[in-house]
């Protein structure tokens, strides 16, 4: 399977909604997450089955989807979530990750 | 709490072998798969292998497969990747993950370490 993400990198202002796209070449039936990498850092998981928050998570990041097209949205950005996020489905091997989204502060 | 704690990463010359470890803490790994993910330099993230909980079953990645090996001792709670015949394309910064649910072969990861860095090189 596939994993398209986009954008590659956006820049946005500190309230501002920002939203990433994953899509898969297949169905993957919900199974995709994401994750958010600060730099140095591991990765964190933030959202599983496409749009369970995960504990400790803050409610702006919240994750949809439509048929194919999976979506990361950040209602309100924050400084702390300068990163890189990754979308990964998990519905059959191998594990595919999307190739990642630059988030900064403009 | 969950913790792993990777090792065995260093510099290797072409052809070489490594052994990476990753020791857990906070969970028992005979109730979750895991799993190795690497990350290349400035790169994204790329699944590399993953074992069930039991370590009967193991899945690879093409880039991988049959030049490494995962394996784990539950006794010691303690993931391994036996690495051979490295190429200049592995060198990554390597993380071992656990499995958000138990036993489920092929899922999210919601643990990981901090990574072990290899760098394959003459």
């Amino acid at each position: 399977t596939q994993m398209t993400q986009s954008p590659s990198s956006q820049s946005a202002f500190v309230g501002d909604r920002v939203i990433i796209t994953c899509r898969a070449s297949r169905g993957i039936n919900s199974f995709l997450a994401w994750y958010q990498q600060k730099p140095g850092k591991a990765p964190k998981l933030l959202i599983r089955a496409a749009s369970t928050l995960q504990s400790g998570v803050p409610s702006r990041f919240s994750g949809s989807e439509s048929g194919t097209d999976y979506t990361l949205t950040i209602s309100s950005l924050q400084p702390e979530d300068v990163a890189t996020y990754f979308c990964q489905e998990y519905d059959s091997g191998p594990l595919t990750f999307g190739g990642g989204t630059k988030v900064e502060i403009k | 709490e969950v913790q792993l704690l990777e090792s065995g990463g260093g510099f290797v010359q072409p052809g070489g072998s490594l052994r990476l470890s990753c020791e857990a803490s906070g969970f028992s790994m005979s109730d979750f798969d895991m799993s190795w993910v690497r990350q290349a330099p400035g790169e994204g993230l790329e699944w590399v292998s993953t074992i069930s909980s039991t370590g009967g079953r193991a899945d690879y990645a093409d880039s991988v497969r049959g030049r490494f090996t995962i394996s784990k001792d539950n006794s010691k709670n303690t993931l391994y990747l036996q690495m051979s015949l490295l190429r200049a394309d592995d060198t990554a910064r390597y993380y071992c993950a656990k499995a958000a649910q138990p036993r489920r072969f092929l899922d999210c990861l919601d643990y990981w370490g901090q990574g072990t860095p290899v760098t394959v090189s003459s």
